[in-house]
């Protein structure tokens, strides 16, 4: 079975654009959990959906939504894109909500904010 | 809130050497715990995971981690280590089993390099 895909693999932007990234979780899992990976540091929990409703929230500003189609699949929008926006961003999928499923992350979307 | 600490930013072993690597959490009870690596331009693997029970829990890749309540760790560990090995290494603590969701907080990461 296919693990968690995501697209694009790299992206560059500019300031103030608006950049949308996408990921296909693991067949059969019903969530999706979005990260975001600064140089250096940690993941940082950005969103979890779970059947095709938000579930959780990290502390990221508005300009950063999300959204989980009938497929399980998901996007991660950010507008207004900042230089600090730059970062790897990943996606993570399990099989149900909670319960401490273990999630399994996709390789990742290296954002470049220029 | 929770938080997890790992305290080795940097390690450096010899192949075939032991390897441990420290991570301790702060939180109000025992959480779900895990450790994940994360090779240069790849995602994250999940290596091992604590619900409850027996404290050595058993991984991938020859890895194990102890759980310690009384000093709030979970450290990992290997016998022998590979060159293969050296990687960037995750701690992080999941929701309360009697919370919901699934959000991982994580440490800052200790990168392990192995000399040959």
């Amino acid at each position: 079975d296919a693990g968690v895909t995501q697209s694009p693999t790299h992206l560059i932007k500019t300031r103030g654009q608006h950049v949308t990234l996408r990921c296909s979780p693991i067949s059969g899992h019903k969530s999706v959990s979005w990260y975001q990976q600064v140089l250096g540091q940690g993941p940082q929990f950005i969103f979890q959906y779970y059947e095709k409703e938000e579930r959780g929230r990290g502390n990221f500003p508005d300009r950063f939504s999300a959204r989980q189609f009938p497929n399980y699949s998901s996007e991660l929008n950010v507008n207004a894109l900042l230089l600090g926006d730059s970062a790897l961003y990943l996606c993570a999928s399990s099989l149900e909500f909670g319960g401490g499923g273990p999630q399994y992350f996709g390789p990742g979307t290296r954002l470049t904010v220029l | 809130a929770q938080s997890v600490t790992q305290p080795d930013i940097h390690i450096t072993v010899s192949e075939g050497a032991s390897l441990e690597l420290r991570c301790n959490y702060s939180y109000g009870a025992t959480p779900y715990l895990f450790w994940y690596v994360q090779s240069p331009g790849q995602g994250l693997q999940l290596l091992l995971k604590y619900f409850s029970g027996d404290t050595l829990v058993q991984g991938i890749k020859g890895f194990e981690a102890e759980f310690k309540r009384s000093q709030s760790s979970f450290n990992l560990r290997k016998p022998s280590v590979h060159w293969s090995d050296a990687a960037e290494y995750f701690c992080a603590v999941g929701p309360l089993p009697t919370g919901g969701g699934n959000k991982l907080t994580f440490g800052t990461g200790t990168q392990l390099k192995v000399e040959l």
